[in-house]
């Protein structure tokens, strides 16, 4: 069993959805949690991490953590067409390296 | 400031060839990590140094990779000889030194071994 599951897609929305994407883990040792956002041909570009359960907002994206459920989302508000890309979570313990999801496709139709 | 580096950015070799990838890391970090991407599959690490010196390498698939970062700048992950297997995108990222810092990748290396 992988140590972190995403919610795998694609997902197809029409501008000014709200999105939410979806991760489940299974190690207990993780305390750092990630949101990249990859274009096609590029590498992973951080968006938001938070370290404890809650929510963290930055503009249209709020990343929430409820480590007793071992679940984190991460939400987009009034999705434009260049949200468009592959949204990676990720988690690390102490040690800095981090563990995928396998990513979800997002599609935003203008 | 300029961003991580990596070269080649395609790399197309038979089986049983040697490549080697770079990446130049972001001035002054002190990690650089290794991950990999194989088709249908997620990112996964490959290793981890500080400065010069290897600070996890539980990711490295077998003895056929050797990775170096020579003095502590860049870094160069050599493969030989090349399988099927290793076909995938490899990406870099490098991030300063502290308990959690944020991590920035370089845009990969696609490697196809025919």
């Amino acid at each position: 069993q992988k140590e972190v599951e995403q919610d795998p897609g694609p997902l197809s929305v029409p501008e000014g959805a709200i999105v939410s994407l979806n991760c489940t883990y299974s190690n207990s040792a993780f305390q750092y949690f990630m949101w990249y956002r990859q274009y096609s041909r590029k590498g992973p570009e951080l968006l938001m991490y938070t370290y404890s359960s809650g929510n963290k907002e930055d503009g249209r994206f709020t990343a929430q953590v409820d480590k007793s459920s071992k679940y984190i989302s991460l939400f987009i508000r009034d999705s434009q067409p260049s949200d468009s890309a592959t949204y990676l979570c990720a988690m690390n313990t102490n040690a800095g390296k981090s563990t995928f999801g396998d990513g979800t496709t997002l599609t935003v139709k203008p | 400031e300029a961003g991580v580096t990596q070269f080649p950015s395609h790399s197309v070799i038979e089986k049983g060839q040697t490549v080697t990838l770079r990446c130049d890391p972001i001035s002054g970090h002190d990690n650089l990590y290794w991950y990999r991407r194989v088709m249908g599959k997620e990112i996964k690490f490959l290793l981890h140094f500080v400065k010069e010196s290897k600070q996890d390498e539980s990711g490295m698939p077998n003895n056929r990779f050797l990775a170096e970062r020579t003095g502590g700048t860049y870094s160069t992950l050599k493969v030989q000889p090349a399988e099927l297997e290793d076909s995938g995108v490899y990406f870099c990222a490098s991030s300063p030194a502290g308990l959690y810092t944020e991590a920035f990748f370089g845009q990969g290396t696609r490697l196809t071994v025919v």
